[in-house]
């Protein structure tokens, strides 16, 4: 079983749609989360950082944790064109770990 | 806005060369990693670097490929004799504590 498991889409929406990005994980002791946009030959880019469960919002950004089903969520309210990349999502369970990453969904938002 | 810098953004190089990359990491960050992601995979972890020292390392991560932080602000990787296989994006990133922040990466050609 891999370690994160993560829909790689590609996932085509029209502009202005909320967004719903998953990723499942196996490993109960991961407890640093994290969302990262990544456009092509670019490094990651952070978007979303949350340490152990609950809710963080940023701007149009939601990201969720829940442990107990081993779920996160990223949430992008008015998708914009230059929300189309690919999102990855990553988690550790402790800082030095390494941070286990997942394949990555590809969205494009359509104007 | 702080930042984790590589260079070169471009590296092509012959079989069996050898190759040093090199990152500077964000002044204030304590653990240090390298990954790496080949064109159109996800990005995999090669090992993190603690205190002088490598903390965790992964499978890819074998004799011909080292770690050093040679002065205070460096952190290089390097690939003693190059294969074909090696050819990737190589990403340098550093935390200080959870949030994971990633350079722009440079791209490895083995020819």
């Amino acid at each position: 079983q891999k370690e994160v498991e993560q829909d790689p889409g590609p996932l085509s929406v029209p502009e202005g749609a909320i967004v719903s990005l998953n990723c499942t994980y196996s490993n109960s002791a991961f407890q640093y989360f994290m969302w990262y946009r990544q456009y092509s030959r670019k490094g990651p880019e952070l978007l979303m950082y949350t340490y152990s469960s609950g809710n963080k919002e940023d701007g149009r950004f939601t990201a969720q944790v829940d442990k107990s089903s081993k779920y996160i969520s990223l949430f992008i309210r008015d998708s914009q064109p230059s929300d189309s990349a690919t999102y990855l999502c990553a988690m550790s369970a402790r800082t030095g770990n390494q941070f286990y990453f997942g394949t990555g969904t590809s969205l494009t938002v359509i104007p | 806005e702080p930042e984790v810098t590589q260079t070169p953004s471009h590296q092509v190089t012959q079989m069996g060369q050898e190759v040093i990359l090199r990152c500077v990491p964000i002044s204030n960050h304590l653990y240090f990693y390298w990954y790496r992601q080949i064109l159109g995979q996800k990005v995999e972890f090669l090992v993190s670097f603690y205190n002088n020292e490598i903390s965790e390392k992964s499978e890819i991560f074998d004799d011909q490929f080292s770690v050093e932080r040679p002065d205070g602000s460096n952190f290089t990787l390097k690939i003693r004799s190059t294969k074909l296989e090696d050819s990737a994006m190589y990403f340098c990133a550093s935390s200080f504590i959870g949030e994971l922040f990633f350079g722009e990466g440079s791209r490895l050609t083995v020819l």
